[in-house]
Protein backbone atom coordinates (compact mmCIF):
# COMPACT_ATOMS: atom_id res chain seq x y z
CA UNK A 1 0.00 0.00 0.00
CA UNK A 2 1.53 3.34 -0.94
CA UNK A 3 2.50 5.46 1.99
CA UNK A 4 3.18 9.16 2.21
CA UNK A 5 4.14 10.63 5.55
CA UNK A 6 5.04 14.16 6.36
CA UNK A 7 6.98 16.31 8.82
CA UNK A 8 6.72 17.74 10.86
CA UNK A 9 2.65 17.49 11.58
CA UNK A 10 2.54 21.29 12.91
CA UNK A 11 4.80 24.06 13.23
CA UNK A 12 4.01 27.85 14.76
CA UNK A 13 7.15 30.46 13.31
CA UNK A 14 7.69 33.98 12.94
CA UNK A 15 7.13 36.31 10.00
CA UNK A 16 10.60 36.27 8.74
CA UNK A 17 12.27 33.11 9.24
CA UNK A 18 12.66 30.30 6.87
CA UNK A 19 10.59 26.92 7.34
CA UNK A 20 11.39 23.76 6.03
CA UNK A 21 8.50 20.79 5.38
CA UNK A 22 9.15 17.09 4.56
CA UNK A 23 7.67 14.60 2.79
CA UNK A 24 8.43 10.79 2.55
CA UNK A 25 7.22 8.49 0.24
CA UNK A 26 6.66 4.62 -0.20
CA UNK A 27 5.54 4.25 -3.38
CA UNK A 28 5.55 0.69 -5.37
CA UNK A 29 5.55 2.86 -9.04
CA UNK A 30 6.71 6.21 -8.40
CA UNK A 31 6.12 9.12 -11.39
CA UNK A 32 5.49 11.86 -9.33
CA UNK A 33 5.38 13.82 -6.37
CA UNK A 34 3.22 16.97 -5.94
CA UNK A 35 3.11 19.86 -3.55
CA UNK A 36 -0.25 21.37 -2.51
CA UNK A 37 -1.07 24.35 -0.24
CA UNK A 38 -4.63 24.17 1.55
CA UNK A 39 -6.33 27.58 2.61
CA UNK A 40 -9.73 27.24 4.21
CA UNK A 41 -10.81 25.65 1.20
CA UNK A 42 -9.45 23.37 -1.73
CA UNK A 43 -5.65 22.86 -2.16
CA UNK A 44 -3.73 24.88 -5.03
CA UNK A 45 -1.04 23.56 -6.85
CA UNK A 46 2.43 24.38 -5.80
CA UNK A 47 5.13 22.09 -7.64
CA UNK A 48 5.37 18.87 -9.03
CA UNK A 49 7.90 17.15 -8.75
CA UNK A 50 9.50 14.21 -11.06
CA UNK A 51 13.49 13.64 -11.21
CA UNK A 52 16.03 13.50 -8.27
CA UNK A 53 18.19 16.53 -7.88
CA UNK A 54 16.12 19.58 -9.86
CA UNK A 55 14.82 22.32 -7.40
CA UNK A 56 11.76 23.75 -8.79
CA UNK A 57 11.16 27.13 -7.78
CA UNK A 58 8.47 29.86 -7.37
CA UNK A 59 9.04 33.08 -5.44
CA UNK A 60 10.12 32.31 -2.11
CA UNK A 61 8.94 28.95 -2.29
CA UNK A 62 11.29 26.08 -3.95
CA UNK A 63 10.92 22.15 -3.10
CA UNK A 64 13.44 19.41 -4.54
CA UNK A 65 13.33 15.99 -4.68
CA UNK A 66 15.38 13.07 -3.75
CA UNK A 67 14.10 9.48 -5.26
CA UNK A 68 17.04 7.44 -3.98
CA UNK A 69 15.65 8.29 -0.29
CA UNK A 70 12.26 8.78 -1.40
CA UNK A 71 12.13 12.14 0.10
CA UNK A 72 11.00 15.62 -0.69
CA UNK A 73 11.18 18.66 0.97
CA UNK A 74 9.42 22.30 0.88
CA UNK A 75 11.52 25.51 1.38
CA UNK A 76 9.80 28.72 2.52
CA UNK A 77 11.96 31.17 2.78
CA UNK A 78 11.27 34.96 4.94
CA UNK A 79 8.06 33.62 5.62
CA UNK A 80 4.96 36.31 5.70
CA UNK A 81 1.52 35.55 7.57
CA UNK A 82 -0.12 34.84 4.63
CA UNK A 83 2.00 31.60 4.26
CA UNK A 84 -0.09 30.23 7.10
CA UNK A 85 -2.07 27.06 5.52
CA UNK A 86 -2.07 23.58 5.69
CA UNK A 87 0.66 22.12 2.54
CA UNK A 88 -0.20 18.62 1.29
CA UNK A 89 2.49 16.42 -0.44
CA UNK A 90 0.97 13.88 -2.96
CA UNK A 91 2.39 11.05 -4.75
CA UNK A 92 1.60 10.13 -7.60
CA UNK A 93 2.03 5.97 -9.33
CA UNK A 94 2.85 5.19 -12.91
CA UNK A 95 -0.33 3.64 -13.66
CA UNK A 96 -3.75 5.68 -13.13
CA UNK A 97 -4.40 9.54 -12.33
CA UNK A 98 -4.75 8.54 -8.75
CA UNK A 99 -2.95 10.44 -5.53
CA UNK A 100 -1.65 9.41 -2.25
CA UNK A 101 -2.44 12.51 0.51
CA UNK A 102 0.28 12.23 3.18
CA UNK A 103 -1.85 14.24 6.43
CA UNK A 104 -0.02 17.32 5.65
CA UNK A 105 1.69 19.80 7.95
CA UNK A 106 -0.24 22.68 9.45
CA UNK A 107 2.20 25.92 9.15
CA UNK A 108 0.85 29.38 11.71
CA UNK A 109 3.25 31.82 10.68
CA UNK A 110 2.69 34.52 13.52
CA UNK A 111 3.48 38.59 13.04
CA UNK B 1 -3.99 26.91 -14.32
CA UNK B 2 -7.51 24.76 -15.10
CA UNK B 3 -10.81 25.66 -13.51
CA UNK B 4 -12.91 23.27 -11.78
CA UNK B 5 -16.22 24.24 -9.74
CA UNK B 6 -18.15 23.08 -7.46
CA UNK B 7 -21.94 23.46 -6.26
CA UNK B 8 -23.13 23.97 -3.77
CA UNK B 9 -19.92 25.22 -1.35
CA UNK B 10 -22.31 24.88 1.96
CA UNK B 11 -25.14 22.52 2.26
CA UNK B 12 -27.22 21.64 5.56
CA UNK B 13 -29.36 18.41 5.93
CA UNK B 14 -31.76 16.89 7.72
CA UNK B 15 -30.50 13.29 8.90
CA UNK B 16 -32.08 10.63 6.12
CA UNK B 17 -31.77 13.11 3.34
CA UNK B 18 -30.21 12.88 0.19
CA UNK B 19 -27.44 15.47 -1.29
CA UNK B 20 -26.09 15.67 -4.08
CA UNK B 21 -22.65 17.98 -4.93
CA UNK B 22 -21.87 18.73 -8.88
CA UNK B 23 -18.24 19.27 -9.68
CA UNK B 24 -17.56 20.88 -13.00
CA UNK B 25 -14.65 21.26 -15.39
CA UNK B 26 -15.27 24.85 -16.91
CA UNK B 27 -12.27 24.54 -19.02
CA UNK B 28 -10.82 21.70 -20.21
CA UNK B 29 -12.85 18.29 -20.91
CA UNK B 30 -12.14 15.30 -18.46
CA UNK B 31 -12.35 12.12 -18.46
CA UNK B 32 -11.87 11.43 -15.09
CA UNK B 33 -12.24 13.36 -11.63
CA UNK B 34 -11.51 12.28 -8.03
CA UNK B 35 -13.72 12.56 -4.76
CA UNK B 36 -12.04 13.35 -1.39
CA UNK B 37 -13.94 13.61 1.73
CA UNK B 38 -11.93 15.52 4.12
CA UNK B 39 -12.37 15.60 8.15
CA UNK B 40 -11.28 18.46 10.21
CA UNK B 41 -7.19 18.19 10.95
CA UNK B 42 -7.33 15.34 8.17
CA UNK B 43 -5.82 14.83 4.96
CA UNK B 44 -7.87 14.20 1.65
CA UNK B 45 -9.06 10.88 1.32
CA UNK B 46 -9.15 9.31 -1.77
CA UNK B 47 -13.53 8.08 -2.02
CA UNK B 48 -13.14 7.21 -5.70
CA UNK B 49 -12.59 7.40 -9.28
CA UNK B 50 -14.96 9.03 -11.27
CA UNK B 51 -14.61 7.95 -15.27
CA UNK B 52 -16.91 9.50 -17.92
CA UNK B 53 -19.68 6.49 -19.28
CA UNK B 54 -18.40 3.96 -17.01
CA UNK B 55 -18.95 3.05 -13.29
CA UNK B 56 -16.66 4.73 -10.92
CA UNK B 57 -14.04 2.87 -8.67
CA UNK B 58 -14.54 2.99 -5.47
CA UNK B 59 -11.78 2.67 -2.48
CA UNK B 60 -11.68 0.24 -0.12
CA UNK B 61 -14.39 1.15 2.83
CA UNK B 62 -16.32 3.36 0.90
CA UNK B 63 -19.87 2.00 0.36
CA UNK B 64 -20.91 2.68 -3.27
CA UNK B 65 -24.67 2.40 -2.78
CA UNK B 66 -24.24 5.27 0.26
CA UNK B 67 -21.84 7.64 -2.05
CA UNK B 68 -23.23 7.54 -5.74
CA UNK B 69 -21.44 8.91 -8.48
CA UNK B 70 -22.28 9.62 -11.96
CA UNK B 71 -19.99 11.18 -14.47
CA UNK B 72 -21.99 11.44 -17.38
CA UNK B 73 -20.32 14.01 -19.30
CA UNK B 74 -17.04 15.16 -20.12
CA UNK B 75 -17.27 18.55 -17.36
CA UNK B 76 -19.42 16.81 -14.93
CA UNK B 77 -19.37 14.53 -12.27
CA UNK B 78 -22.18 14.19 -9.47
CA UNK B 79 -21.51 12.37 -5.91
CA UNK B 80 -24.84 11.71 -3.95
CA UNK B 81 -24.52 11.17 -0.16
CA UNK B 82 -27.87 8.91 0.09
CA UNK B 83 -29.36 8.72 3.45
CA UNK B 84 -27.01 11.18 5.13
CA UNK B 85 -26.02 11.01 8.61
CA UNK B 86 -24.56 13.19 11.33
CA UNK B 87 -21.24 10.98 10.76
CA UNK B 88 -20.89 12.02 6.18
CA UNK B 89 -20.98 15.64 7.74
CA UNK B 90 -17.16 16.70 6.06
CA UNK B 91 -15.63 18.45 3.54
CA UNK B 92 -15.81 17.03 0.11
CA UNK B 93 -13.44 18.20 -2.63
CA UNK B 94 -13.37 16.99 -6.12
CA UNK B 95 -10.78 16.96 -9.09
CA UNK B 96 -10.29 16.36 -12.49
CA UNK B 97 -6.80 15.96 -14.36
CA UNK B 98 -6.41 17.92 -17.82
CA UNK B 99 -5.56 14.85 -20.24
CA UNK B 100 -4.45 17.94 -22.48
CA UNK B 101 -1.51 18.93 -19.79
CA UNK B 102 1.29 18.07 -20.01
CA UNK B 103 1.51 17.40 -16.02
CA UNK B 104 0.07 15.04 -14.17
CA UNK B 105 -1.23 17.95 -11.89
CA UNK B 106 -5.30 18.08 -10.41
CA UNK B 107 -7.15 20.56 -10.44
CA UNK B 108 -9.35 21.31 -7.04
CA UNK B 109 -12.75 22.73 -6.91
CA UNK B 110 -13.58 24.40 -4.12
CA UNK B 111 -15.02 22.11 -2.46
CA UNK B 112 -18.31 21.53 -0.40
CA UNK B 113 -19.09 21.30 3.10
CA UNK B 114 -21.58 19.24 4.25
CA UNK B 115 -23.48 19.24 7.88
CA UNK B 116 -26.08 16.64 8.84
CA UNK B 117 -27.79 17.61 11.65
Amino acid sequence: EDKVVQSPLSLVVHEGDTVTLNCSYEVTNFRSLLWYKQEKKAPTFLFMLTSSGIEKKSGRLSSILDKKELFSILNITATQTGDSAVYLCAVKETSGSRLTFGEGTQLTVNP
Amino acid sequence: GAVVSQHPSRVICKSGTSVKIECRSLDFQATTMFWYRQFPKQSLMLMATSNEGSKATYEQGVEKDKFLINHASLTLSTLTVTSAHPEDSSFYICSARDPGARTDTQYFGPGTRLTVL
